[in-house]
């Protein structure tokens, strides 16, 4: 059962800390995305990776995040560091030489 | 600026009935468009595409019509079923099909009430 997997499904954090959420793309995909939900924006693309190397990160604060492919099968998003507007659902998905993408089930980051 | 919109928050509609589902986008670039499906607590999940080639595509008890002169779109679900309940997201790309980012609408929740 080929998914994405998203680690880890909540956090919880203080303002000022760094946050680490991860991504396992399904196996065999070569492009990875990196997506963030609220409820003002909705759906936003944050960055993206394409057999590895970022294709786009026009979407990310570049101050305080930072995507990362350090193997084919992890992607990471870390942000540091964390203030409370980054509250957010983040989704990680994957696909293979076509638009339609699988997401994962998400990251709920909520930061205190 | 949203570049995709979907003007309805929220539409209701009876089981058995057709459902349908709106979206705008403006950048004239976008040559692919796509309709993801999203549960509580669970990642989208794609559902049915069209190319700007093509004015309608059919999947099941789905259909998605596009209309490139008005710069329009819209998902029919027919007929509609409890387990259509959902967010639906309207997404578009300018990659001809490739594996670039989408822009997304804000979505639209559908509620089928029985």
């Amino acid at each position: 059962d080929a998914r994405v997997t998203q680690t880890p499904r909540d956090k919880v954090t203080e303002m000022g800390q760094e946050v680490t959420m991860r991504c396992q793309p399904i196996l065999g995909h070569n492009t990875v995305f990196w997506y963030r939900q609220t409820m003002m924006q909705g759906l936003e693309l944050l960055a993206y990776f394409r057999n590895r190397a970022p294709l786009d990160d026009s979407g990310m604060p570049k101050d305080r995040f930072s995507a990362e492919m350090p193997d084919a099968t992890l992607a990471t998003l870390k942000i540091q560091p964390s203030e409370p507007r980054d509250s957010a659902v983040y989704f990680c998905a994957s696909a293979l030489f076509s638009t339609e993408a699988f997401f994962g089930q998400g990251t709920r980051l909520t930061v205190v | 600026d949203q570049q995709v919109k979907q003007n309805s928050p929220s539409l209701s509609v009876q089981e058995g009935r057709i459902s349908i589902l709106n979206c705008d986008y403006t950048n004239s670039m976008f040559d692919y468009f796509l309709w993801y499906k999203k549960y509580p607590a669970e990642g989208p999940t794609f559902l049915i595409s069209i190319s700007s080639i093509k004015d309608k595509n059919e999947d099941g008890r789905f259909t998605v019509f596009l209309n490139k002169s008005a710069k329009h779109l819209s998902l029919h679900i027919v007929p509609s079923q409890p387990g259509d309940s959902a967010v639906y997201f309207c997404a578009a790309s300018a990659s001809r099909g490739g594996a670039d980012g989408l822009t997304f609408g804000k979505g639209t929740h559908l509620i089928i009430q029985p």
